[in-house]
Formats: structure tokens, C-alpha cells, sequence
């Protein structure tokens, strides 16, 4: 059974750094094909693609985020770390951790954390 | 650039059938796509990957009332008898190793 579950603070102040991690079970990020990656979603708005990790270490980022994101891998921790720089208020958004499996879609997503950027 | 198109709002009657639409941009009639469902106040969850010749394969669970099928440029999600349940907000993904991860900015769905 696969499940995906996203921590991190509730709560962070502009200009601030966000770090998020997403903790899973049920695959190894060794195996060829997996990814996992970060999704967010404005209060009310659509879905937004941020980042993806695969199991070779290639990393994909939104071209419109890229400079702000670096994503993580730490397989002996089955754990994905997401860190976005120069907070602002409209990166308030719940952010979701998710699994991919053999290059494809997304087709299992944790329950997501709200993160609330803030003075 | 890769775009996913949805009409923004859908509505259908208790037990009948919708059809949802996902357009892809000029150039990318080809792609496969996938259809995630987020029923309110709850996270998304993975429903069928959808190829560019109809054939799809559902995610774990997910009801025979859901299928999927495709024309063109065109990416389409059937929800047959509808049920309460089914009001929800649906996007479509597209994925790869040469593009861009992308959403489609979702349908909402009310069930009558």
C-alpha cells in the first residue's frame, strides 16, 4: 500500500525560507521509473506543478519557480525534501507530495499540508 | 508550451451521464493525459491515464461509472450515473521526461 505524507511548518513569515518534506512507504525511490513530486494549490484555485525527483536523481522544476526550488531525495529515509526560497504572501497554498510510478502520471498523493505565508 | 484547457463548470443530474473535456494545445494532440478527481475539502486522487487512442487504465478502486476516451486534441472524462459523491473538481495532467509536468485549471462539477 502506498502512502505519501507531507510535513513542514504551518506558518512562515515573508522572505523566509520553506522547507517541506514528504515521508512515504510502500516503494523505494530506487526503483527505475518512480518520481516523486510537489503540487501546490492556491486556496480556492487549481492545481500548480512545482517539482519532480525520479529515481536516477533527475530533477524537474516549474520554469516559472525554478529559481526558488530544489528538490530532494533521501532514499534510506523514504523521504522527498521540497525547499522554496524568498517566501511571499501568495505562495499560501496546501502543498502536495506525490508518487509516480514507471515515468508516468501521478496516481497516488498524500493529503497535503497548508502552509500560510505571513508577517 | 504545452496547455490543458477545461471549461471552468459542469453540471448534470442525479444518475445521468457527464462528459468532461481536457484540450490540448496545438501540437500536442498526441500526449496521453491523466484525470485526477478532488472531491471538496478532501486532496486529489489519481482516476485513469488516458491515451490519445481512447485505450485508459484506472487507478486503484475507481468505478466502471468512469471512463475515458479521446479525439483529436481532445481528452474526455465520462461519469456515468451520476451519484452525490461525484461533485467534485476534476483536472487533467500531462507528464514526461521531455515536457514540462502541467495541470489543466480544472471543472467543476455539481451534481443537480
Amino acid at each position: 500500500q502506498i502512502t505519501l505524507k507531507e510535513s513542514g511548518p504551518t506558518l512562515v513569515k515573508p522572505t523566509q525560507t520553506l522547507t517541506l518534506t514528504c515521508t512515504f512507504s510502500g516503494f523505494s525511490l530506487s526503483t527505475s521509473g518512480v518520481g516523486v513530486g510537489w503540487i501546490r494549490q492556491p486556496p480556492g484555485k487549481a492545481l500548480e506543478w512545482l517539482a519532480l525527483i525520479y529515481w536516477d536523481d533527475d530533477k524537474r522544476y516549474s520554469p516559472s519557480l525554478k529559481s526558488r526550488l530544489t528538490i530532494t531525495k533521501d532514499t534510506s529515509k523514504n523521504q522527498v525534501v521540497l525547499t522554496m526560497t524568498n517566501m511571499d504572501p501568495v505562495d499560501t497554498a496546501t502543498y502536495y507530495c506525490a508518487h509516480s510510478a514507471s515515468s508516468g502520471p501521478y496516481d497516488y498523493w498524500g493529503q497535503g499540508t497548508l502552509v500560510t505565508v505571513s508577517s | 508550451q504545452l496547455v490543458l484547457t477545461q471549461s471552468p463548470s459542469a453540471s448534470a443530474s442525479l444518475g445521468a451521464s457527464v462528459k468532461l473535456t481536457c484540450t490540448l494545445s496545438s501540437g500536442h494532440s498526441s500526449y496521453a493525459i491523466a484525470w485526477h478527481q478532488q472531491q471538496p475539502e478532501k486532496g486529489p486522487r489519481y482516476l485513469m491515464k488516458l491515451n490519445s487512442d481512447g485505450s485508459h487504465s484506472k487507478g486503484d478502486g475507481i468505478p466502471d461509472r468512469f471512463s475515458g476516451s479521446s479525439s483529436g486534441a481532445e481528452r474526455y472524462l465520462t461519469i456515468s450515473s451520476l451519484q452525490s459523491e461525484d461533485e467534485a473538481d476534476y483536472y487533467c495532467q500531462t507528464w514526461g521526461t521531455g515536457i514540462h509536468w502541467v495541470f489543466g485549471g480544472g471543472t467543476k462539477l455539481t451534481v443537480l
